[in-house]
Order: structure tokens, then sequence, then C-alpha cells
């Protein structure tokens, strides 16, 4: 079963709109991760946020974490076009650095 | 040249072949992973290992094997491949700070 599931599943937006999406797990973590994926290729690492941790900040994009609703939100500020891609949160599954990966949000933003 | 690398990067075979995916890492990480990628499921952990002489079965390790050659090496196989094996496949190391690198990827069509 997905330990992590996005919300929504697809969003398009106007650029310079900003983003949100949505990530729920179901165990204890260490840390919670985003990914970016461009069509079919590799995931890109984009930022950490520890259980210890309740924001982040890296750039434009701005990471929440609420350990007690077992969620968290990516926020994308001031989306541009090359922003279009998928985007996944990661668990470490109990924390054992066994990393589950949620079924991701489509973004596409629009020129 | 890039950091993790992954042959073939397609494969097509047929049905109760043996197939062999390789992924190769110039990081000097201990922990690598493998990964499958479904349309609309995410990415799925198929197996993972933390040194040379640990390896721990992922979510979906039935029909896979792998082997770590040496820190740098880690390879899959399917030892006799089937049409429900047809998926996108990620190498992936990780630093001590849990960050996970991908590879570009290995697409893999099963008839």
């Amino acid at each position: 079963s997905q330990q992590g599931e996005e919300d929504p599943q697809a969003l398009s937006i106007q650029e310079g709109e900003n983003a949100t999406m949505n990530c729920s797990y179901k165990t204890s973590i260490n840390n919670l991760q985003w990914y970016r994926q461009n069509s079919g290729r590799g995931l890109v690492h984009l930022i950490l946020i520890r259980s210890n941790e309740r924001e982040k900040h890296s750039g434009r994009l701005r990471v929440t974490l609420d350990t007690s609703k077992k969620s968290s939100s990516l926020l994308i500020t001031a989306s541009r076009a090359a922003d279009t891609a998928s985007y996944f949160c990661a668990t470490d599954e109990g924390g054992t650095y066994k990393y589950i990966f949620g079924t991701g949000t489509r973004l596409k933003v629009l020129a | 040249d890039a950091d993790v690398t992954q042959t073939p990067r397609n494969r097509i075979t047929k049905t109760g072949k043996r197939i062999m995916l390789e992924c190769s890492q110039t990081k000097g990480h201990d922990r690598m992973y493998w990964y499958r990628q479904d349309p609309g499921l995410g990415l799925r952990l198929i197996y993972y290992s933390f040194d040379v002489k640990d390896i721990n079965k992922g979510e979906i390790s039935d029909g896979y094997s792998v082997s770590r050659q040496a820190q740098a090496k880690f390879s899959l196989s399917l030892e006799s491949a089937i049409p429900n094996q047809t998926a996108l496949y990620f190498c992936a190391t990780s630093d001590l700070w849990d960050t996970q690198y991908f590879g570009p990827g290995t697409r893999l069509t099963v008839l």
C-alpha cells in the first residue's frame, strides 16, 4: 500500500500563481522529502524536512509538516512554465530509511 | 558524467527471459535502492541495500532479485520476466542526510 498520498492528483495554474500540493502519510517518520519529476525522467530532490521541524524554505519552495496530522504541504510561489512536472512526497516508513513514495501531483503551469 | 547511471536505458524482451538491469554510482554512498514506476502508482520500492552485505526486500520484491557487487554497483534481475513487469525502473542512492539521487531510469517492456 502507498505510504504517501498526494492531493490533488493534478493541478493546472497560470504562470505567476502559487501552487499548493499536499501529502498525507501513515506511519511515524524521521523525515519527509519532496521530489520533482519531469516527464519520464529521474526524480530530483527538492527539499527535506525533519520530523522535529514544522516549516522549511528553499528559494520559491515552502514546505510545512504537521506530524500530529501526518501531513505535509508544498507551496511553490510565483510559478513558472518550467515548474511543470510531477511532484512526489517520500517518507521513511517508521523511521527505517526505507523510503515510500506517494502517487504524485501533476502540475501544469500555463504561460 | 552522471553520478548515478543505469544500463540499459531501454529494453524490450519476451516473457520468460532473464533480464538484468545495472546501476552504478560515483557518489560514494552506501545506501542504494531499486524502484519501479507505473503510471498513476508513483514509485514502489523493490529492494534496498545499506551496504554490500545488507540487502532488504521492499514492497514488491516477488519476481525480482538483486546483487550488490560493490559499494558502487547494485544490479536488479528479473529471473523470468512477465508482462506485468513492464515499467520504468529507477535506481537511487542516498547520502547520510537522507537525500536520494536518482538515475535516469530504464524503460522495460515485456512482451
